[in-house]
């Protein structure tokens, strides 16, 4: 089946740019979307369609998708962004969703 | 639109997990969007279980078919998971999703998980 690889950890700084990366096979023809997860809380979906935001995400979130990488990118890292984020798409082979292993945001 | 899993928390081994997902603000009599289950076991991604639907057959993991029983009471406006037979393997947390229908399907809202642990 489909397989998403991502990093285990990514580290920035406030006021940085955290970029997080999403690997798989030919994924820019894919449609790729995002969720961060903060400790016992759900799943919050961040980006969809690779690059849209549901309403309530700020614009510091974006996302893009090409070739064999989507990539998360969120602008002047907060604090509040520490969480783990997962990139999902559609194995349309089997049918069924795909999520990576997630990537932990920390924020330094 | 929020959804809450409820569940029994603790199973032994060859039990059945039976597990129910109560949506406000949103029908599950849509076909508008469908329901699923996903779980995370420690350490690991997330998993696909299932989806139900207002109108249509349920999908199914291929690697949990065979134990799997998905259903939907619009009365209660809720769903349901059932688990049959289960094992250590099937310890984690369990979310209950909306899936919104695109041209790759998502996922939002989800509800705050629940625990499972299968324990002798």
């Amino acid at each position: 089946s489909y397989v998403l690889t991502q990093p285990p950890s990514v580290s920035v700084a406030p006021g940085q740019t955290a970029t997080i990366p999403c690997g798989g096979f030919n994924i820019g023809s894919k449609s790729v979307h995002w969720y961060h997860q903060k400790p016992g809380q759900a799943p919050v979906l961040v980006v969809y369609d690779d690059s849209d935001r549901p309403s309530g995400i700020p614009e510091r979130f974006s996302g893009s998708n090409s070739g064999n990488t989507a990539t998360l990118t969120i602008s002047r890292v907060e604090a509040g962004d520490e969480a783990e984020y997962t990139c999902q798409v559609w194995d349309n082979s089997n049918d069924h969703p795909v999520f990576g292993g997630g990537t932990k945001l920390t924020v330094l | 639109v929020q959804l809450q899993e409820s569940g029994p928390g603790l199973l032994k081994p060859s039990q059945t997990l039976s597990l129910t997902c109560n949506v406000s603000g949103d029908s599950v009599s849509t076909s508008n969007h469908y329901w699923s289950w996903i779980r995370q076991q420690p350490g690991q991604a997330l998993e696909w279980i299932a989806n139900t639907y207002f109108s249509g057959s349920p999908s199914y993991n291929p690697s949990l078919r065979g134990r799997l029983t998905i259903s939907l009471d619009t009365s209660k406006n809720q769903f349901s998971l059932n688990l049959r037979s289960v094992t250590a393997a099937d310890t984690a947390v369990y979310y209950c999703a909306r899936a919104v229908a695109g041209s790759s399907d998502w996922y939002h809202p989800w509800g705050q998980g629940t625990l499972v642990t299968v324990s002798s």
